[in-house]
């Protein structure tokens, strides 16, 4: 079974400009979650899909950040225009959606996002 | 609020050493959820455990053991006859019950040398 996918696994910008960053869960999984990571400080949530539905997106530091999951399948996040505070590893995740609980989840290898 | 915190920010051992990795949290919820994930070089996060705050007993997998200790809010992390494989950085992270969410202690950066 393949596991979360992400790509690209390295982006390098400059301020002002637009990057799109895509994430394919576990074939099955109905969760999908976004994190960040920026140097040095722990992963944050950003945002929570159930199937192609915004569950949660409470993390989302502004609006220059936007997450979609049509189809339910992969999802994408885009961020317009990036600062260099957007610099970090963005993380996704996916899990199943079992009987209300929590169930594991699953995370990505990130891509690690550098705004110059 | 619900918080994780990993004191530890790097522990360096020498192979064969036994090492522990220590994870406090905070949170107001009777259900929860905690995990250790491990991330080596490689940079992806590698799933280890799930415990529920349910069930309190001691787990081990090989030369990794856990111990959870509700009277301490505590979920630490030991590694028997560590080697150099197991250089990674290991978070500790909660679930909010509620929102399944995960929260993340800072890290702990363990280096294993020969």
């Amino acid at each position: 079974e393949a596991g979360v996918t992400q790509f690209p696994s390295h982006s390098v910008i400059e301020k002002g400009q637009t990057v799109t960053l895509r994430c394919d869960p576990i074939s099955g999984h109905d969760n999908l979650y976004w994190y960040r990571r920026v140097m040095g400080k722990e992963i944050k949530f950003l945002l929570h899909f159930v199937k192609e539905s915004k569950q949660d997106e409470s993390g989302m530091p502004n609006n220059r950040f936007l997450a979609e999951r049509t189809g339910g399948t992969y999802s994408t996040l885009k961020v317009q225009p990036a600062e260099l505070e957007d610099s970090g590893v963005y993380f996704c995740a996916s899990s199943r959606i079992e009987g209300g609980a929590a169930d594991t989840q699953y995370f990505g290898p990130g891509t690690r996002l550098t705004v110059l | 609020a619900q918080k994780v915190t990993q004191a530890q920010t790097e522990i360096s051992v020498v192979e064969k050493e036994d090492v522990t990795l220590d994870c406090v949290y905070e949170t107001r919820d009777t259900t929860y959820y905690l995990f250790w994930y491990k991330q080596p070089p490689s940079g992806e996060l590698v799933f280890l455990i799930r415990r529920n705050s349910f069930d309190e007993q001691n787990e081990i997998s090989g030369r990794y053991s856990w111990n959870f200790q509700k009277s301490t809010s505590s979920f630490n992390f030991t590694i028997t006859a560590s080697q150099v494989v197991d250089s990674a950085v290991y978070f500790c992270a909660l679930n909010d019950y509620n929102t399944d969410k995960l929260i993340f202690g800072t890290g702990t950066r363990l280096q294993v040398f020969p």
